[in-house]
């Protein structure tokens, strides 16, 4: 079974400097991805960020940045120059690779992220 | 419209009541998921639908019943429900091609059982 930790329920930034939000996973699947979504106190959830278990670099998309480290089974997000939109709830998810059909999300508990000025 | 897109926004209902939240996703995807999310508990899986077929069941109680007519639609009958199943119901859609594709997610049902 696959299991997501996030040991931070909240963390505190400043704005315009950079937070690292933690995430460790467990499987045995060989082949899976890893996701950061970010939910808004709207409710939506907001896809940030995909690592797939054989890229050999980390994912990067504008502001974030997904340190992946196999071997330690962490995929860390690293958020640069934070802003005030910043504030929100963000998950670890994890996806297997393998069969059609098994296709959802195991999601962590979540970091509450909130940037102050 | 563009997205997922999920109705009632907000729903308050007795326990005796029967409701439905419905799903709609307009952006071709052939998976569809139901999850709940509790406070203070990470989100659950409660359905998944591939190609409109039931492929998960997550061992939700039978008050709960999904309903998927077509690849866009995506229904849960609710019906005798109990205070401790308030909570935010999300939506999503994926591609269910590659294990990169994203689900995208609803803005989700808050529901609160009395």
């Amino acid at each position: 079974a696959q299991k997501i930790t996030q040991t931070q329920p909240g963390m505190f930034v400043q704005e315009k400097e950079a937070v690292t939000l933690d995430c460790t996973y467990d499987t045995s699947d060989q082949s899976y991805g890893l996701f950061w979504y970010k939910q808004p106190s709207s409710g939506e959830m907001i896809f940030l960020i995909y690592q797939g278990s054989y890229d050999e670099q980390n994912a990067t998309e504008g502001r974030y940045s997904l340190n992946f480290q196999k071997a330690r089974k962490s995929a860390n997000l690293v958020i640069s120059a934070s802003q005030l939109g910043d504030s929100a709830m963000y998950f670890c998810a994890m996806r297997d690779a393998a069969d059609t059909g098994r296709r959802a999300l195991t999601f962590g508990s979540g970091t509450r992220l909130q940037v102050q000025p | 419209e563009t997205g997922v897109t999920q109705t009632p926004r907000h729903l308050v209902m007795g326990m005796t009541n029967k409701k439905s939240l419905k799903c709609e996703q307009h952006l071709g995807h052939n998976a569809m998921y139901w999850y709940k999310q509790s406070a203070k508990k990470p989100l659950e899986l409660m359905f998944v639908y591939s190609l409109e077929e039931r492929v998960e069941n997550n061992s939700v109680p039978s008050r709960f019943s999904p309903e998927c007519p077509n690849s866009s639609h995506l229904f849960l009958h609710l019906h005798t429900l109990q205070p401790e199943d308030s909570a935010l119901y999300l939506c999503a859609s994926s591609q269910d091609r590659d294990p990169a594709d994203e689900q995208f997610f609803g803005p989700g049902t808050r529901l609160t059982v009395l």
